[in-house]
């Protein structure tokens, strides 16, 4: 069963606009992490955001925010003030107590100018 | 949807000794495998490119003698590291490719913990 769906396989947005991309995750764990990474077209996975499931604020690092809905299992991640340098693969990943990553399949962003 | 898995999921050594992972996707063909590395809450480095039939393209700061990396078939890649170190204790997760009918789709594994001792 999958545990990281990510419905949106491509978005686009218009530079300066904010976006929000969507993951819904499946766990019975009452402990997980939730983690944003974002994929260069080089290959790396940059760490952009993370929300503890105990954590009681929405995680922000800066442009970035996650949108942690528990009830609904979703953690969309909401970027603002699009920039080209946006333009990238993200995803979506979960960890569990047993240190297992459960990744989603990834949007596709493109910031269009 | 497609499954990558890796083995083992977690593993102890003593230092100076050698530790194999593997990866495979289980119900598709992959042409190219990446390995990473993560730390603790933070990004996934990118270790190596590995493609089946071909050497891997190793990332700039990565010792290709020491992370040796094997794609022998379009379902299973393997990271060896030789001759570990405690320094090496990371986590590893391995993805897998797929392109088809114009969709590039990459799919990760659940990642092997290593810890040297």
């Amino acid at each position: 069963a999958q545990k990281i769906t990510q419905t949106q396989p491509g978005m686009f947005v218009q530079e300066k606009e904010a976006v929000t991309l969507d993951c819904t995750y499946d766990t019975s764990d009452p402990s997980y992490g939730l983690f944003w990474y974002k994929q260069p077209s080089s290959g790396e996975m940059i760490f952009l955001i993370y929300q503890g499931s105990y954590d009681q604020q929405n995680a922000t690092e800066g442009r970035y925010s996650l949108n942690f809905q528990k009830a609904r299992k979703s953690a969309n991640l909401v970027i603002s003030a699009s920039q080209l340098g946006d333009s990238a693969m993200y995803f979506c990943a979960m960890r569990l107590t047993g240190n297992q990553f459960y990744f989603g399949t990834g949007t596709s962003l493109t910031v269009i100018p | 949807g497609a499954v990558v898995s890796q083995h083992p999921s977690r593993v102890i050594c003593k230092s100076g000794t050698s530790v194999k992972i593997e990866c495979r996707s289980l119900d598709f063909q992959a042409t190219t495998m990446f390995w990473y590395r993560q730390f603790p809450k933070k990004s996934l480095m990118l270790m190596a490119t590995s493609n089946e039939g071909s050497k891997a393209t190793y990332e700039q700061g990565v010792e290709k003698d020491k992370f040796l990396i094997n794609h022998a078939s379009l379902t299973l890649s393997t990271l060896t590291v030789t001759s570990a170190h405690p320094e090496d204790s990371s986590f590893y997760i391995c993805s897998a490719r797929v392109i088809t009918s114009g969709r590039n789709e990459q799919f990760f594994g659940p990642g092997t913990r290593l810890t040297v001792l």
